[in-house]
């Protein structure tokens, strides 16, 4: 059945070190989402893409931090340099574009964990 | 801006009690509302979504959640928990203007006691 695949599910990683993190989006799905899940903040949205067009990265340090959509089926979110406050789960969402029958609800994938030391 | 607050982090029941989670929600226009379930090492999971149709959702697992306008309440309840329902429950509210941006809560944490 149709899910979000994140890879990869574990990273353990030393501070300084690049920090790769890819997601394929549910085929069709029109928009594609980064979520940073911390015991302290909770569920944080990072970036939010539709048709592959970023429209909203408001939350993510700009500064190490970068998503983009190479192509309809990958969304990638990098971290460079990373630190240890970066230690989180990383969701990846998609969904259909809203509007007519389509309510907006998301479709995750199980998560990276990352292990920044 | 749509926002959504969840009362309770933690909620603890006994098995085949009552389940009561509550969610307040803040928003300047007719919502889609949404609960979500998060079992542990997994990601979310949608529970159900009102969207307007009818006030009185019915979700998965034997889980129905009622949309109060008068009260800004969109609680999600189950006559009888099982310890397989003991999980992390968000609510969230569709962000106005066209966007797909889901707001979420900050999560309660259901523990079902035998």
């Amino acid at each position: 059945d149709a899910r979000v695949t994140q890879t990869p599910r574990h990273k353990v990683t030393e501070m300084g070190q690049e920090v790769t993190m890819r997601c394929q989006p549910i085929l069709g799905h029109n928009t594609v989402f980064w979520y940073r899940q911390t015991m302290m903040q909770g569920l944080e949205l990072l970036a939010y893409f539709r048709n592959r067009a970023p429209l909203d990265d408001s939350g993510m340090p700009k500064d190490r931090f970068s998503a983009e959509m190479p192509d309809a089926t990958l969304a990638t979110l990098k971290i460079q340099p990373s630190e240890p406050r970066d230690s989180a789960v990383y969701f990846c969402a998609s969904g259909p574009r809203a509007g007519g029958l389509n309510t907006g609800e998301l479709f995750f994938g199980e998560g990276s964990r990352l292990t920044v030391l | 801006a749509q926002s959504v607050t969840q009362l309770g982090s933690h909620v603890s029941v006994s098995e085949g009690a009552l389940v009561l989670l509550r969610c307040n929600y803040s928003s300047s226009v007719p919502p889609y509302l949404f609960w979500y379930v998060q079992y542990p090492n997994q990601g979310l999971q949608l529970l159900l979504k009102y969207t307007s149709a009818a006030t009185l959702v019915k979700g998965i697992n034997g889980f129905e959640a009622e949309f109060k306008k008068s009260e800004t309440s969109f609680h999600l309840t189950k006559p009888s928990a099982h310890m397989s329902d003991a999980a992390e429950y968000f609510c969230a509210v569709r962000a106005s203007g066209g966007s797909e941006k889901l707001v979420f809560g900050k999560g309660t944490k259901l523990t079902v006691n035998p």
